[in-house]
Order: structure tokens, then C-alpha cells, then sequence
């Protein structure tokens, strides 16, 4: 089973400013990763799938870069409406899928 | 376009038994593995269970092995989860999952299952 770990655990950052999440993967998933967003009370939204394609409605400021084990996602000027939790999914070796523990980005 | 809508959670003791359901449309569900995925309250995600498309292969996390059968009904696109002797640590939101892999991950809204006496 794959284990993900993502860094840093809390991430303060000013309006306008960029975003820099991490996610590794203790082996090789290729491209097989997915970011999700997550507010208070609602389902994971999927941002990004195949490490780095944007999923439909996603605004252009979110990317995502990497393959094999490092693997980031980049809010490029961060909204007030950013703020959430953020995780990373493997799908690569599966059963079963898994998931960073989170990275909850707030604004500074 | 996609649409999940989890049903059947609630409130349930200790020991007791919960029936989940899945309603899907805008896919060929018929053509598609199917999964179940849970997030405790102020925790991160965990993978649950999955379904073949035909209900010949499925899986379940060690956590829920022998106390959760997953199944379907395709001509009523509709997937469950039948959960028994449930634990307080089985408090979580259950949330059924579509992938394709090439177009993405689709989650329904979610359905609260709450194990307290």
C-alpha cells in the first residue's frame, strides 16, 4: 500500500501570494495522483487528476507538477475562497486508493 | 453529467446494523468499478470498499472486512453498502465515488452514519 504524506500540515499565506503544497508518495504512483479541496461540511471537490490536468470549472491559478514520488500543487495567488483543506490521492496501485493526510491552507 | 446521491445514514447504536445506498445517472453505471469512501468527523479520507462492475470482484479495508458487504443493482443504478456490527469508530461521512480515470473523480454529497449509544 502505497503511503502518501503531505507538508506542510498548516500553510498561512497572504492574499495574492502564491501557495505551494507537497505531496510525496513512499513509491512510485507514475501520474496517478489527484489533488482535492475541501471545505467545512462539504464533499472533496476534485482540482486536479494525472498529476497535473485540471479538472472541468477549475480556475487556472490551481496547478499541479511531478510524477513518481514528489508531486506539488501551486495556488498561484491565493483567494479568500481558497482557504480549505487540501488533499493528494494515489491511484496507481490500487486497491486501495490512498490519501495524504491533509494540508489546511489559511490566509496569513 | 455525473450525479451521486448518497441515502440511508443516521443515527445507530452500537452493534446495530445500517443499509447505504448509492444513486447514480449520467454514466453507464453498468460499465463501472464503484467505491465507497468515509472521512471520520475532523479527519482525513479513508477507502473503504469497492464493486466490479459486474459484482464479481470486490474489496474491503482491513478496518470494515467481515462487518461490510458491498453490492449493486445495476438496473437500478444503484450501489450499497450494507454495514453491521458498527462501532463508534465507523462514525464517519460515507461518500460514493465514479471514476472513469481519464476524465476524473466524481464523489457524491455524502451520507452521515453516526454509531453512539
Amino acid at each position: 500500500e502505497r503511503v502518501m504524506t503531505q507538508s506542510p500540515a498548516t500553510l498561512s499565506v497572504s492574499p495574492g501570494e502564491r501557495a505551494t503544497l507537497s505531496c510525496r508518495a513512499s513509491q512510485s504512483v507514475s501520474s496517478n495522483l489527484a489533488w482535492y479541496q475541501q471545505k467545512p461540511g462539504q464533499a472533496p471537490r476534485l482540482l486536479i487528476y494525472g498529476a497535473s490536468t485540471r479538472a472541468t470549472g477549475i480556475p487556472a491559478r490551481f496547478s499541479g507538477s511531478g510524477s513518481g514520488t514528489e508531486f506539488t500543487l501551486t495556488i498561484s495567488s491565493l483567494q479568500s475562497e481558497d482557504v480549505a483543506v487540501y488533499y493528494c490521492q494515489q491511484y496507481d496501485n490500487w486497491p486501495p486508493w490512498t490519501f495524504g493526510q491533509g494540508t489546511k491552507v489559511d490566509i496569513k | 453529467e455525473v450525479h451521486l446521491v448518497e441515502s440511508g445514514g443516521g443515527l445507530v447504536q452500537p452493534g446495530g446494523s445500517l443499509r447505504l445506498s448509492c444513486s447514480a445517472s449520467g454514466f453507464t453505471f453498468s460499465r463501472y468499478t464503484l467505491h465507497w469512501v468515509r472521512q471520520a468527523p475532523g479527519k482525513g479520507l479513508e477507502y473503504v470498499s469497492l464493486i466490479s462492475n459486474n459484482g464479481g470482484s470486490t474489496y474491503y479495508a482491513d478496518s470494515v472486512k467481515g462487518r461490510f458487504t458491498i453490492s449493486r443493482e445495476n438496473s437500478k443504478n444503484t450501489l450499497y453498502l450494507q454495514m453491521s456490527s458498527l462501532r463508534p469508530e465507523d462514525t464517519a461521512v460515507y461518500y460514493c465515488v465514479h471514476t472513469d480515470y481519464s476524465s476524473g473523480f466524481y464523489w457524491g454529497r455524502g451520507t452521515l452514519v453516526t454509531v453512539s449509544s
